[in-house]
């Protein structure tokens, strides 16, 4: 069975940093992109960035790019999101995402964590 | 390539059949997902690549379209269907619609 458990959320000042957590596991994680959404209280979602199944690659919107960084550990079946410069339109529930179908850049999403809420206030 | 979903707000009645539109900025080519997001839980995967049904959603979803134009139906609304439904494009990068809420009337 396909689980994605995130970790990490919390409330956080704004201009600091957090870092997300995705434990996977019921699946050969390193043949899948990955890719983080969010979602604001009440909003819509929010692609915020997708990663290839080595790493070398990685993509974002333009509201996150220089700011959040997506990483993976394959050998630890994990996915990471690093949120720097926090601002208080951040806050949202993050959820980490797997596609469908192993190593297609063309995705959907078919599998969801349970999310991990980010509260950026002072 | 950007997502406008309408109507916004959806009220209909228990066995009516339902149409949620999604439009592109551009041509998605058909790289198009629905989701389904009841309360309190992560969104569901209903259809992908414009009318594929995913395995185990029931035969009264289903999707259409072509283009920038892309369009949900629900041919018999049930109780259990009340939730938002967002599109989702996959042909340039990845990018959400703006969801409609449906409710029963």
């Amino acid at each position: 069975e396909v689980q994605l458990v995130e970790s990490g959320g919390g409330l956080v000042q704004p201009g600091r940093s957090l870092k997300l957590s995705c434990a996977a596991s019921g699946f050969t994680f390193s043949n899948y992109y990955m890719a983080w959404v969010r979602q604001a209280p009440k909003k819509g979602l929010e692609w915020v960035a997708t990663i290839s199944t080595s790493g070398s690659r990685t993509y974002y919107p333009d509201s996150v790019k220089g700011r959040f960084t997506i990483s993976r550990d394959n050998a630890k079946s994990s996915l990471y999101l690093q949120m720097n410069s926090l601002k208080s339109e951040d806050t949202a529930t993050y959820y980490c995402a797997r596609p469908d179908h192993p190593g297609m850049h063309r995705h959907w999403f078919a599998y969801w964590g349970q999310g991990t809420l980010v509260t950026v206030s002072s | 390539i950007q997502l406008t979903q309408s109507p916004s707000l959806l009220s209909a009645s228990v066995g009516d059949r339902v149409t949620l539109s999604c439009k592109g900025s551009q041509n998605i080519n058909n790289y198009l997902a629905w989701y389904q997001q009841k309360l309190g839980e992560a969104p569901k995967l209903l259809i992908y690549n414009t009318n594929s049904l995913q395995t185990g959603i029931p035969s009264r979803f289903s999707g259409s379209g072509s283009g920038t134009d892309y369009t949900l139906t629900i041919s018999s609304l049930q109780p259990e269907d009340v939730a938002t439904y967002f599109c989702y494009q996959y042909n340039n990068g990845w990018t959400f619609g703006g969801g409609t809420k449906l409710e029963l009337k």
